[in-house]
């Protein structure tokens, strides 16, 4: 099993839509949760930090459960500008430092 | 404020030929650092990282090494490329002992022929 597993897509949908990503991750002693945004050909770049409490920053909200081992993004009225790979990040303590492990992404495409 | 540079940022290499990626941190010292690879429309996978001078730690046995000779450069090579070796190399670091943002150098895009 994939440490951090998501949905690759693509995910088509119209400008203005509601759309969600999932992730899940398998180290249940994983300490911190990122989404990423990647841009084709790009460095992925820091969309926003997820919180056990659920954190909203605009129009993106971002969900942890732990129970669960679960990580959502929701994107509300998306914009032609949201089109990107939207990568899950999740951070545990190892080898003295914090290990980051990605998972594939998942792509959106954001149509006119 | 912190910088990151990578280069080169693209290579055409043959198979067999050796290779070099540099990246250096600038506006921090004693950093955590790390080497990713992301194949053609795969994810980003870790292959080293780096709490301080030559302390390497290797994730993924492979063709690849990795150096730190100073506190803020690392340095990524190969003896003799493989074509499984293309692919988009991220050098990343962050503040050490805190669990924040990785960020990220602009990535060196290498083509195995």
């Amino acid at each position: 099993r994939k440490e951090v597993e998501q949905d690759p897509g693509p995910f088509n949908v119209p400008e203005g839509a509601t759309v969600a990503f999932n992730c899940t991750y398998s180290n249940s002693a994983s300490q911190s949760f990122f989404w990423y945004r990647q841009d084709c050909r790009k460095e992925p770049k820091l969309l926003m930090s997820v919180y056990s409490s659920g954190n909203e920053d605009g129009r993106f909200t971002a969900q942890l459960n732990r129970a669960s081992q679960y990580i959502s993004l929701l994107i509300r009225d998306s914009k032609l500008s949201d089109s990107a790979t939207y990568l899950c990040v999740v951070n545990s303590r190892g080898g003295g430092t914090y290990k980051y492990i990605f998972g594939t992404g998942t792509r959106l495409k954001v149509l006119a | 404020s912190q910088t990151i540079h990578q280069w080169p940022a693209t290579l055409v290499q043959p198979v067999g030929s050796p290779l070099s990626l540099e990246c250096t941190v600038e506006g921090t010292s004693n950093p955590n650092l790390y080497w990713y690879r992301q194949a053609a429309g795969r994810g980003l996978q870790l292959l080293f990282y780096s709490v301080g001078i030559g302390q390497i730690s290797s994730e993924v046995p492979q063709n690849l090494s990795a150096s730190r000779p100073q506190d803020r450069q690392f340095i990524l090579s190969s003896k003799k490329l493989l074509l499984s070796d293309s692919g988009f190399y991220l050098c990343a670091w962050i503040i050490k002992g805190l669990s924040g943002e990785l960020f990220f150098g602009e990535g060196s895009r290498l083509t195995v022929l």
